[in-house]
């Protein structure tokens, strides 16, 4: 069965550098996210990617995030200046139009 | 702006106990609302999809109502197993639009 693949697992970085998480979405589908989870709190959302281009995007997503879809078929989340608040799991999803499938997600931890 | 709340936040129950799950939104103008599992430190795993023109779905031992007018969903699950123990996340969304989370009720079934 498809499924929504996250590198890497688990990420250390310290404060300040810049970190890439991958994702590679369900072929076929349309429709990108990525949401976070800071421990013990809800699943929030980050942006949404559609046809090229940020279709949505919260008040967290601001000019310390990117997105990139570089080769049709990866799809990366770049956070730039790491701060200790941007510890969290990370999720990617990616959706036909209707139902979302979702990664295992990547751990990040700065330090 | 949508909100999700479910209730209970936590439950624990004997093993065989059916038990229910309660969801409920704010703006009922949805597209779409989703059940999901969590286990501990993992991703999201999709358990059943509603679309806004349904009133339930069922698979294996889950049943999902929704009640789009009234602003709620309830996930019904029979015969509790321990595996069964894990978080569940209700989410919804609009069309075009990014899935909204709920905080999740973190279920406990003991053996």
């Amino acid at each position: 069965e498809p499924e929504v693949t996250q590198t890497p697992s688990h990420q250390v970085t310290q404060m300040g550098q810049e970190v890439i998480l991958r994702c590679v979405p369900i072929s076929n589908h349309l429709y990108f996210y990525w949401y976070r989870q800071i421990l013990g709190q809800k699943v929030e959302f980050l942006v949404s990617f559609y046809n090229n281009e940020i279709s949505e995007k919260s008040e967290i997503f601001d000019d310390q995030f990117s997105v990139e879809r570089p080769d049709g078929s990866n799809f990366t989340l770049k956070i730039r200046s790491t701060k200790l608040e941007d510890s969290a799991m990370y999720f990617c999803a990616s959706s036909p139009g209707s139902e979302a499938f979702f990664g295992q997600g990547t751990r990040l931890t700065v330090v | 702006k949508q909100e999700v709340t479910q209730i209970p936040a936590a439950l624990s129950v004997p093993e065989g106990e059916n038990l229910v799950l309660n969801c409920s939104f704010t703006d009922s103008a949805i597209y779409n609302l989703q059940w999901f599992r969590q286990d501990p430190g993992k991703g999201l795993t999709s358990l059943l999809l509603i679309q806004s023109s349904q009133r339930e779905q069922t698979s294996g031992r889950l049943n999902a109502s929704l009640d789009k007018s009234s602003g709620r969903s309830t996930l019904y699950i029979a015969a509790s197993q321990p595996g069964d123990s894990a978080t569940y996340l209700c989410a919804v969304v609009r069309w075009g639009q990014n899935f909204v989370f709920g905080p999740g009720t973190r279920l406990s079934v003991l053996p």
